[in-house]
């Protein structure tokens, strides 16, 4: 119930194309779902965030789409750039619990020029 | 100026040893963290501390000590290493406005831990 299921593992895009990656979770308790990206040999940063109160949050070419009754969120990056290449986490967490993020397994981007 | 820093950046040691991780952030955050980053990428939680006072302590070895000698630091003591601690661990930080689970963490670079 804690898991937090991100899919695909991989994926290669064209330089301009969309970028999607989905995120699957169990427990109706989760509040905030973050993504996070990491470039090789960088700690994860904070990309972009939201709450289940919106379907939608867009910030730029990043684009975060929420389907509370479904318990999936996705991430959209549009005119997808060779600088995306990195690896990306969907995450949740619960509202007062001190924090504490729960983890997708995680999904490499590779852009090709 | 390192918002989140860690030292060593590399750790390269026998299996049986003992070893600490030091983690320091400027940011005038509340909150530190622990995560452990496998060979797969994948990153848990494994301690949190607010305040210096232990909040977080996810089901890890007790070989792993995490200590909190003031609020801008957070160091892990790993005792006896086995080769399944080989792994990235990265500290970060929140602040917290009591709404913890929402704040944004800060990542350090990692620590990269090979056992030998």
């Amino acid at each position: 119930q804690q898991q937090v299921k991100q899919s695909p593992q991989s994926l290669i895009v064209q330089k301009g194309g969309i970028s999607i990656i989905n995120c699957a979770y169990e427990n109706t308790a989760f509040d905030y779902f973050p993504w996070y990206q990491q470039f090789p040999g960088k700690g994860p940063a904070l990309l972009i965030a939201i709450r289940p109160d919106v379907s939608e949050k867009k910030e730029g070419r990043f684009t975060i789409s929420f389907n509370k009754s479904a318990k999936q969120f996705s991430l959209h990056i549009m005119d997808s750039q060779p600088g995306d290449s990195a690896t990306y986490f969907c995450a949740a967490s619960i509202e007062g619990n001190t924090g504490k993020l729960i983890f997708g397994q995680g999904t490499t981007l590779q852009v090709k020029p | 100026d390192t918002a989140v820093s860690q030292t060593p950046k590399y750790l390269v040691t026998q299996m049986g040893n003992d070893k600490s991780i030091k983690c320091e952030q400027n940011l005038g955050h509340d909150t530190m963290y622990w995560y452990k980053q496998d060979s797969k990428k994948f990153l848990k939680i494994m301690f949190s501390y607010n305040n210096k006072e232990l909040i977080i302590n996810e089901t890890v070895p007790n070989r792993f000590s995490p200590k909190s000698p003031d609020k801008a630091h957070l160091n892990l003591h790993i005792n006896s290493l086995e080769l399944g601690d080989s792994a990235v661990y990265f500290c970060a930080s929140s602040q917290d406005r009591g709404l913890a689970a929402q704040e944004t963490q800060y990542f350090g670079p990692g620590t990269r831990l090979l056992v030998l």
